[in-house]
């Protein structure tokens, strides 16, 4: 079965960087678009990025344009977001989540996510 | 592509009915799912193309509408329907959008 699983969250201080993984299994990584979906504390859900099956494609939310950083290794089944110069209100749960298809139109819609990872943006 | 749920709030009791509303500030034809958040856990896909339930997801869960107004219908309320619900459109794919989430909490 499908199964996603987040790593490398924590606490970190303002203005500083870190990296957040996920790794997938059970399905063919390197043939789905992937996101970062992030939830803070009590809110709802916030979509982040996308990357494209290949890596080449990527889009942000408006939020989190030009600080962070999508990427994925297709060799590893790892999928990546490096946030830089973080905030305190990036503070939230990070999930990652697997398109339903590869292409791109009829457009694919989110069919599973991982159990998410906590980053905390404190002094 | 702004998406807004209501209402904010539904209290149910086991057994009742309860029905969720999701609007798009623009059409989205039916490129809309629904997301059910336990509490503690993560979204679980119910509903893609606005009506068609994902696989193991119970009769119970009814979606509808197209263009701008979707509604998600619970038939007879369960425990376990307890928790949050999230409209999402990728009409505009790849920058989809959530609503803001309608908690379904006992009454």
């Amino acid at each position: 079965q499908v199964q996603l699983v987040e790593s490398g969250g924590g606490v970190v201080q303002p203005g500083r960087s870190l990296t957040v993984s996920c790794v997938g299994s059970g399905f063919i990584f390197s043939n789905y678009g992937m996101h970062w979906v992030r939830q803070a504390p009590g809110k709802g859900l916030e979509w982040v990025a996308i990357i494209s099956y290949d890596g080449s494609n990527k889009s942000y939310g408006d939020s989190v344009k030009g600080r962070f950083t999508i990427s994925r290794d297709n060799s590893e089944n790892t999928l990546y977001l490096q946030m830089n110069t973080l905030r305190p209100e990036d503070t939230a749960l990070y999930y990652c989540a697997k398109d339903s298809d590869s292409s791109g139109w009829p457009p694919p819609w989110v069919d599973y996510w991982g159990q998410g990872i906590l980053v905390t943006v404190s002094s | 592509i702004l998406m807004t749920q209501s209402p904010a709030t539904l209290s149910v009791s086991p057994g009742e009915r309860a029905t969720l509303s999701c609007r798009a500030s623009q059409s989205v034809r039916s490129y809309l799912a629904w997301y059910q958040q336990r509490p503690g856990q993560a979204p679980r896909l119910l509903i893609h193309g606005a009506t068609t339930r994902a696989t193991g997801i119970p009769v119970r869960f009814n979606g509808g509408g197209s263009g701008t107004e979707f509604t998600l219908t619970i038939s007879s309320l369960q425990s376990e329907d307890f928790g949050v619900y999230y409209c999402l459109q990728y009409y505009d794919w790849p920058l989809i959008t959530f609503g803001g989430g309608t908690k379904v909490e006992i009454k």
